[in-house]
């Protein structure tokens, strides 16, 4: 089993939608969870970044951990057709030998059209 | 913005010639990584870097090589390419104690015939 999962998709909504993106984990130690944004041939960008559980909301997104469940979100809100990209989310422990080894997500394939 | 480079963005090679991928950042980074990722699949760490002279190996095994030698420069090396190194490689670097905070560079999409 994977220590992240993250459905593909792919999803395709029409503009202005609210799109939420999932994730879930079976490590319990990890306490950095990111989200990037990756447009065709292009690298990961650096979306979101949370530590530990709560919210946090920057313009149209909004991410939210819940670490009883193993479960993290990124909500799109009006989502616009420069949207459309492939959306992963990654995790890392806060501490030790592994902080910063950052374990993905498959990606969800994201498509806003018009 | 993140300033992290990488040569060539796109490379196809024979089988059996060495190549060296490059990867440079302008953020005065000590930490840098090099991850694979193949289409539809999650990107996989194969090295990462804590500063000049350190080099580690990642959790996917990889035939290739790493060299910090400068703080901004990590060439990722294969001695003898094959067509299972089909892939794209990603470079990113990190400030320590911000490891959580990854800059990625553009990518190189290397095709081995």
């Amino acid at each position: 089993q994977k220590e992240v999962e993250q459905d593909p998709g792919p999803l395709s909504v029409p503009e202005g939608a609210i799109v939420s993106l999932n994730c879930t984990y079976s490590n319990s130690a990890f306490q950095y969870f990111m989200w990037y944004r990756q447009y065709s041939r292009k690298g990961p960008e650096l979306l979101m970044y949370t530590y530990s559980s709560g919210n946090k909301e920057d313009g149209r997104f909004t991410a939210q951990v819940d670490k009883s469940s193993k479960y993290i979100s990124l909500f799109i809100r009006d989502s616009q057709p420069s949207d459309s990209a492939t959306y992963l989310c990654a995790m890392s422990v806060a501490g030790g030998t592994s902080y910063g080894k950052l374990t993905f997500g498959q990606g969800t394939i994201l498509t806003v059209h018009p | 913005e993140a300033d992290i480079y990488q040569t060539p963005r796109y490379l196809v090679i024979g089988t059996g010639k060495k190549i060296t991928l490059e990867c440079s950042q302008t953020m005065g980074h000590d930490k840098m990584y090099w991850y694979q990722q193949d289409p539809g699949m999650e990107l996989h760490l194969i090295h990462y870097s804590y500063g000049v002279n350190s080099t580690e190996k990642g959790d996917l095994s990889s035939e290739s090589t790493v060299s910090r030698i400068r703080t901004e420069h990590f060439p990722l090396t294969l001695e003898s390419a094959r067509p299972s190194h089909t892939s794209q490689y990603l470079c990113a670097s990190s400030a320590l104690g911000r490891q959580e905070t990854q800059y990625f560079g553009p990518g190189t999409r290397l095709l081995v015939l």
